[in-house]
């Protein structure tokens, strides 16, 4: 079964805490990206990746890092520099074609919550 | 920057249609999604739109006019399992590449 994957569904850290979120897939897709959701606010994109060993900054990437050193896996670490971190964050992955993103494909999402 | 409007917040009877619509102020525009999303689940693909007019997949279908920055999603025969939110996205050119901005969702409410 294809699919995308995202680790653990509920997370709660201390403030001044990192933490890392998981996402993995096996769509073998090009492109994956995080997103975070606040209640009564769409997606905001927070990094990109459009192949393996580089990503892009999105619109809201202060107090966030990524890494892409696999194909199937996007972590995104939380940092203490982020300054309101709770909220739902979610990864996607989409096939590529000549830069263009296809449609996302989105994992269940993980909810951080600081405590 | 883009600027993605859609209302806040719809409601509708079972049985009926609705009408769900997205404005957008963008420069290279390539493209137009919509998702549904269900309290505290993952967004899900429901149609894609490039070139102007109407696509048709079963109960949905989007409609796009490119030179009016404007779509819309129309749900016919509604379920009381279509209320969620409806998620317009727009993908224009983004530091090289081509990348979705989403709107902030249109939260339908189906009642019996």
């Amino acid at each position: 079964d294809g699919g995308i994957t995202q680790s653990p569904k509920y997370l709660f850290r201390k403030e001044g805490q990192n933490v890392t979120l998981s996402c993995e897939q096996n769509l073998n897709h090009d492109a994956m990206y995080w997103y975070r959701q606040d209640p009564g606010q769409g997606l905001r994109l927070i990094y990109y990746s459009q192949i393996v060993n580089d990503f892009q900054k999105g619109d809201i990437a202060e107090g966030y890092s990524v890494s892409r050193e696999k194909k199937e896996s996007f972590p995104l670490t939380v940092t203490s520099a982020q300054k309101n971190p709770t909220a739902f964050y979610l990864c996607a992955s989409s096939k590529e074609a000549g830069g263009r993103s296809r449609e996302q494909f989105f994992g269940p999402g993980t909810r951080l919550t600081v405590l | 920057g883009q600027n993605i409007d859609q209302p806040t917040e719809m409601t509708a009877t079972e049985g009926a249609i609705v009408q769900i619509n997205c404005t957008y102020q963008t420069s290279g525009f390539n493209g137009l999604f919509w998702y549904q999303q269900h309290a505290g689940e993952a967004p899900t693909f429901l149609s894609y739109n490039v070139l102007d007019g109407l696509e048709e997949k079963g109960r949905f279908s989007s409609f796009l006019s490119r030179s009016k920055g404007y779509s819309y999603l129309l749900l016919k025969e509604l379920q009381m399992k279509d209320s969620a939110s409806y998620l317009c996205a727009v993908r224009a050119v983004t530091g090289g590449s081509y990348i979705p901005t989403f709107g902030r969702g249109t939260s339908l409410i189906v009642h019996p």
